[in-house]
This record gives structure tokens, sequence and C-alpha cells, in this order.
């Protein structure tokens, strides 16, 4: 079992839609991390979390460290979100981190 | 402009055939690491250096060797190129302790083919 879940894999929104993707962890964490990929483009860092709840823009990122759950939400989609967003985690003292799959999300005008 | 630079960003290599990927952060930060990315994997680490003088073994070592030159730069070697080597190449660095640049930063990634 991969000891960072991410659900769902794949998901089709339409434009303006709200939108939630979930991760689920089965280690102790330091940190949380969501990042962003857009299709043959690098990975950029969106939220890094260990408790509570971060805002940037239409982003929202929120963690339950008892449930070990965090999930990303997107208000008021749009096509340039369509990307892929990876959920990752860093245990205990070290900074090495650990992924999950990512899910691919894809908004249509 | 604060971030992690990759160099090559594409490279085409025959089977045995050696080459370095470099990669240089310029935000001070101690951690740096190696990742692959192959389709449906996700990523996948290769080395990590946790400080100057020190690398340690990812998920995926086999066929690679690293050095941290200093802080700023970790460079990633394929001493012979081999096809199950292609794949797409992330470096990046981190901070975890809060403070600004805090976080992981990665490059723009490497696209290396083996024929």
């Amino acid at each position: 079992k991969n000891e960072v879940e991410q659900s769902p894999q794949n998901l089709t929104a339409q434009e303006g839609e709200f939108i939630t993707i979930n991760c689920s962890y089965s280690v102790g964490i330091s940190a949380l991390h969501w990042l962003q990929q857009h299709p043959g483009g690098g990975i950029v860092s969106l939220f890094m979390l260990s408790s509570g709840k971060k805002k940037h823009g239409r982003l929202i990122a929120t963690i339950n460290i008892q449930e070990k759950h965090s999930s990303l939400h997107i208000t008021a989609s749009h096509p340039r979100d369509s990307a892929v967003y990876i959920c990752a985690v860093s245990q205990g003292g070290s900074e090495k981190l650990v992924f999950g799959k990512g899910m691919k999300l894809t908004v249509n005008p | 402009n604060a971030g992690v630079t990759q160099t090559p960003k594409f490279q085409v290599l025959k089977t045995g055939q050696s080459m370095t990927l470099q990669c240089a952060q310029d935000m001070n930060h101690n951690s740096m690491y190696w990742y692959r990315q192959d389709p449906g994997m996700g990523l996948r680490l290769i080395y990590y250096s946790a400080s100057e003088g020190t690398t340690d073994k990812g998920e995926v070592p086999n066929g690679y060797n690293v050095s941290r030159l200093n802080k700023r730069e970790f460079s990633l070697r394929l001493e012979s190129a081999a096809p199950s080597q292609t794949s797409v190449y992330f470096c990046a660095s981190s901070e975890l302790r809060p403070g600004p640049p805090s976080g992981i930063y990665f490059g723009e990634g490497s696209w290396l083919t083996v024929v």
C-alpha cells in the first residue's frame, strides 16, 4: 500500500465548478505539500502546511492531522487550472518526501 | 531570481554513454534531491543530500552516482546509460524550517532519452 494516496486519480470538471482533491497518508508527518505540474512543464509548490488551513487566491488547502488527511480545494475553476496535482509528505525529522501518484485535473471551458 | 537551475533540458544518449546532469540552487537550502518521473509512476527519489558532503540513496539509485560539490550544487551522473534510464529528471531543493524561502523548489526538468 502506497504511503500517500490521492483520490480521485482523474477528474474532469466544467469551468466555474468547485473542485476538491483528496490526499490520505499513513505515516507520521512533519509537513504536507501540494504541488502542481502542467503538461510538459515543471513542478510548482502550491502549499506547505503542517496544520489547519492555508489560502492563496482561488486555492485552499486544509489538513487534519488526526485523520491523516488533506484536501486541496479550487474555487471557480478555470481551464488554466488543468494540471496534475501532487500531494507529498515529509516525515519526522527528515526532509525526504514521499509522493502520491498525482491527480490529473481537466477543466473544460 | 531565486530558484533551482538544472541542465541540460534535453539530451539523447546512446546505450553505454555517460553524462552528468547539473543542478544549482541559490536559496541557501541544505537539502537537495534528484528525482525521476515516469508515466504512471509518479516522482521517485534517486538520491538525496541533506547537507554539503552527505548523500543518501533513494528509492531507485542503481545506475546513478551523485556529488554534492558544495551547498549550491548537486550533480547526477549516469556512468553507462541504459534505455531503462529514459525518463524526465528533476532536481529539487528544500528548506522545511519556518521562514522564507521555505518549501520545496524544483528545477524545470531534464528530458533524457537513451537509445
